[in-house]
């Protein structure tokens, strides 16, 4: 089955800065690949996804890149905001049905 | 419009006991999902409905635990007999159509087992 990895599992930045969290895959029948944002005592909530037919989306300040070949794909968030320190969570699907999700990056935005 | 709401947010039980969770996905929504969190590790898939029929209970970690979705609106998670283990965040999420659209997550229930 499909197993993903995320890194870091923490990752503090100085408010401005950029943040870049890192995923990869297994399965390469994967073709959806959402990220999410989990604020304390909330559900996640999607921020942006990308499908295997595309290299790279932006939206405002957040932006994800995916590498088919290497099974890669990446989410970076520019000029980071106090309200952006939450988990993030990566995950893939084949588009059947289930969701497989990263163990999530602790984002720290330090003022 | 409603999202996915959960109920209770929170649940302390001996072990032994019995928990039921609920889950109002989003109103037309066909898709309901159950995934759980365990402290500090990911968010691991349990099952997912469509309608009122199962269609994946593969991440259900075993017969303790019952989910149901009568009539293909609400749904349900038991667990019976509750093991420390079975500790963590209970998520629901429900979406439209399957595959590749966006899912839309409850807030969980939170379930400390004692």
């Amino acid at each position: 089955g499909e197993n993903v990895e995320q890194h870091p599992s923490t990752l503090s930045v100085q408010e401005g800065d950029s943040a870049v969290i890192k995923c990869t895959y297994s399965d390469s029948a994967s073709n959806y690949f959402p990220w999410y944002k989990q604020e304390l005592g909330k559900g996640p909530q999607l921020i942006i996804d990308i499908r295997s037919n595309v290299g790279e989306k932006k939206d405002q300040r957040i932006a994800v890149t995916l590498n088919k070949t290497a099974k890669h794909f990446s989410l970076h968030i520019t000029e980071t905001q106090p309200e952006d320190s939450a988990v993030y969570f990566c995950a893939a699907s084949s588009g059947d049905d289930k969701i497989i999700f990263g163990k999530g990056t602790r984002l720290h935005i330090l003022p | 419009e409603a999202g996915v709401t959960q109920f209770p947010s929170h649940s302390v039980i001996e072990k032994g006991q019995t928990v039921t969770l609920r889950c109002d996905p989003i109103s037309g929504h066909d898709n309901l999902y159950w995934y759980r969190r365990v402290m500090g590790k990911e968010i691991k898939f349990l099952l997912h409905f469509v309608k009122e029929s199962k269609q994946d209970e593969s991440g259900m970690p075993n017969n303790r635990f019952l989910a149901e979705r009568t009539g293909g609106t609400y749904s349900t998670l038991k667990v019976q007999p509750a093991e420390l283990e079975d500790s963590g965040v209970y998520f629901c999420a429900s979406s439209q159509v399957i595959g590749g659209t966006e899912a839309f997550f409850g807030q969980g229930t939170r379930l400390t087992v004692v």
